[in-house]
């Protein structure tokens, strides 16, 4: 059972353009998430994270938005740059003190120049 | 440099052979992690230790074994009961019981078993 969804495997943007990036959770005891980047053949890399208690959290080109109520949370990266071309994660965790991420399949973003 | 390492790269091993990977970080994480990645998956957890001398299984931890004798290593043992070993698989550290849940992750290593 995929309690972390991205439902689009890929995603191809024009540079310049915003990428948004989309992420459905099914746990209601799911109470923070993390995006991560990876690129071929390397380990994933942290973007940003967002809080139960919040419903925004924006860093640099990079702004996560959390819908609890739609059980939602979508990445937004503003303007697209060529760098951003990589495979994106979602992952998700309970409560406070239990480190386990459950991940979803991820996203490719490829943005075009 | 602190960070987390994984060694080798890449891993060649003929079938029925058991082969254990390598993890090491000097973060002084106390928690470490131990994912598979397949072609079109997500990340799956496979075992988590929270401190030394413990760990716990996660979602597919069969035919895989670890140990956590010292903090700032975890290793995979890939066993010969493992019907699909061939992956790309991570390791990844945090800070236990703290906020965030950032986890590090290591460069991985592919293993290819034939």
């Amino acid at each position: 059972d995929q309690q972390v969804k991205q439902n689009s495997p890929s995603l191809s943007v024009q540079e310049g353009r915003i990428s948004i990036l989309n992420c459905d959770y099914t746990n209601s005891m799911f109470d923070y998430f993390l995006w991560y980047k990876k690129y071929p053949a390397e380990g994933p890399t942290f973007l940003i994270s967002i809080s139960s208690i919040k419903d925004k959290n924006e860093d640099g080109r990079f702004t996560v938005f959390l819908n609890k109520s739609a059980k939602h949370l979508s990445l937004h990266i503003v303007p697209s740059q060529p760098g951003d071309s990589a495979v994106y994660f979602c992952a998700a965790s309970g409560h406070f003190g239990n480190e386990k991420l459950t991940f979803g399949t991820g996203t490719r973003l490829t943005i075009i120049p | 440099d602190g960070g987390i390492t994984q060694s080798p790269k890449y891993l060649f091993r003929k079938e029925g052979q058991n082969v254990t990977l390598s993890c090491e970080q000097n973060l002084n994480h106390d928690a470490m992690y131990w994912y598979r990645q397949d072609p079109g998956q997500g990340l799956r957890l496979i075992y988590y230790s929270q401190i030394v001398n413990d760990f716990q299984k996660g979602d597919i931890a069969e035919g895989y074994s670890v140990s956590r004798e010292k903090k700032e290593s975890f290793p995979l043992t890939v066993t010969s009961a493992q019907k699909n070993p061939t992956a790309f698989y991570l390791c990844a550290s945090s800070i236990r019981g703290g906020s965030p849940y950032e986890q590090y992750f290591g460069p991985g290593t592919r293993l290819t078993v034939t």
